[in-house]
């Protein structure tokens, strides 16, 4: 199993251009999340899903828009990149209620906004 | 609402010492609580969890944690330090729910 992988691993953008995080799980977890992690601040919630076709906005989702089309896929959008989006973007994903799992995590994705 | 406090960004030990990483949380509920292991450019990897069952959870690593309700609080601690645990540690709260609150992190440097 390849647990949880993210595509592309790093990306330079230039403010305003557009780009999609791919993530994906072999384990068939209902639930998949985006975070954000940035020095000094921890992981930070953007948006999450509780199963297909569902998503849901976490702590900072401004500035970002997520699909799950596919239980296995949870995609991060972002339309018009800012600066202030810099940041390593890691997904997770985990079982569903009603036990409380632990969350799987990806390798990660730094981006960078000129 | 939910929330974690690590104390201490920054922790720094010698190799064979004990190591003491802490953790406050705040929950509207009985809280699962986790705590997370980084290492340099990687993601998270799971180094224990409490769910209600014992108060004092072993996890990987020989790392364990005890839940102590009164305190509000779950402590990380490992009897002897090895360089190999030189890395970022995680602090997380689930309430009975979708969401998990991360801790802000504690670095743990490890002097040979």
């Amino acid at each position: 199993n390849a647990g949880v992988t993210q595509t592309p691993k790093f990306r330079v953008l230039k403010t305003g251009q557009s780009m999609t995080l791919l993530c994906a799980q072999d384990m068939n977890h209902e639930y998949m999340y985006w975070y954000r992690q940035d020095p000094g601040m921890g992981l930070r919630l953007i948006h999450y899903s509780v199963g297909e076709g569902t998503t849901a906005k976490g702590e900072v989702p401004d500035g970002y828009n997520v699909s799950r089309l596919k239980k296995q896929n949870f995609l991060l959008g972002l339309e018009s990149a800012a600066p202030s989006q810099t940041s390593v973007y890691f997904c997770a994903s985990s079982y569903g209620a009603p036990k409380v799992n632990e969350q799987f995590f990806g390798p990660g994705t730094r981006l960078t906004v000129l | 609402a939910q929330s974690v406090t690590q104390l201490g960004s920054h922790v720094s030990v010698s190799e064979g010492a004990l190591v003491l990483l802490r953790c406050n949380y705040s929950s509207s509920v009985p809280p699962y609580l986790f705590w997370y292991v980084q290492y340099p450019n990687q993601g998270l990897q799971l180094l224990l969890k409490y769910t209600s069952a014992a108060t004092l959870v072993k996890g990987i690593n020989g790392f364990e944690a005890e839940f102590k309700k009164s305190e509000t609080s779950f402590h990380l601690t490992k009897p002897s330090a090895h360089m190999s645990d030189a890395a970022e540690y995680f602090c997380a709260v689930s309430p009975i729910g979708n969401q998990f609150y991360f801790g802000t992190g504690t670095s743990l440097t490890v002097i040979p």
